[in-house]
């Protein structure tokens, strides 16, 4: 079956560290990336999405992920964190064969200390 | 205003007690899809539906019930016989061909 590993569960960092936050997927077809956010009392919100092109996706708040096909990860990076990032991050992969069902990781959750 | 409402926010139920949880969206999606959300879980889908009057079970079904008698509504029914309903419940949409999916505020469940 398919799967979507989140390395880190919660990381907490202090305002202006460099984040990066681990996902990796089990499927060896094409595949559809996605990052979501979900800040405290919000909706899940899309960050970012790779579906072809260029592995480097820019999103929205200064975030930008990585989809390195060889090592079947989409890694999420923000040079430089704000308080206002603390919130939930969730990975999802599109399998090419499997309509628009999204596999999600188990999350990780961001803790920015200001 | 385009978007998914989701209702009630909060919802208490007695064990044994069947309970529907509303989804409607205005943003003429075909695609229509409901999630459980677990701390340390992710998300987990139950059921989707690509077309009005056909739906497809998901990874987690067991226990619920749904219907899309229209283009914009897909309400969700768990029933006595899903074992662990408390959970929060998140409807999303998203427009055929294109994955990107659209979610609600959610409903947070809680079986007494």
């Amino acid at each position: 079956a398919q799967s979507v590993s989140q390395h880190n569960h919660h990381v907490i960092l202090s305002e202006a560290a460099s984040l990066e936050l681990g996902c990796n997927y089990s499927y060896g077809g094409t595949v559809n990336l996605f990052w979501y956010v979900q800040y405290p009392g919000q909706h899940l919100q899309l960050l970012l999405k790779y579906f072809s092109g260029d592995p480097l996706v820019k999103g929205i708040k200064g975030f930008e992920a990585e989809f390195i096909k060889s090592k079947f990860s989409f890694n999420l990076r923000k040079p430089s964190v704000q308080w206002s990032d603390t919130a939930e991050y969730f990975c999802a992969v599109n399998a090419y064969n499997q309509g628009g069902k999204l596999i999600f990781g188990q999350g990780t959750e961001l803790s920015v200390k200001p | 205003d385009g978007g998914i409402t989701q209702s009630p926010k909060y919802l208490f139920r007695k064990e044994g007690q069947n309970v529907t949880l509303s989804c409607e969206q205005n943003l003429n999606h075909d695609a229509m899809y409901w999630y459980r959300q677990d701390p340390g879980q992710g998300l987990r889908l139950i059921y989707y539906s690509q077309i009005v009057n056909d739906f497809q079970k998901g990874d987690i079904a067991e226990g619920y019930s749904v219907s899309r008698e229209k283009k914009e509504s897909f309400p969700l029914t768990v029933t006595s016989a899903q074992k662990n309903p408390t959970a929060f419940y998140l409807c999303a949409s998203s427009m055929l061909g294109n994955n990107e999916q659209f979610f609600g505020p959610g409903t947070r469940l809680t079986v007494l």
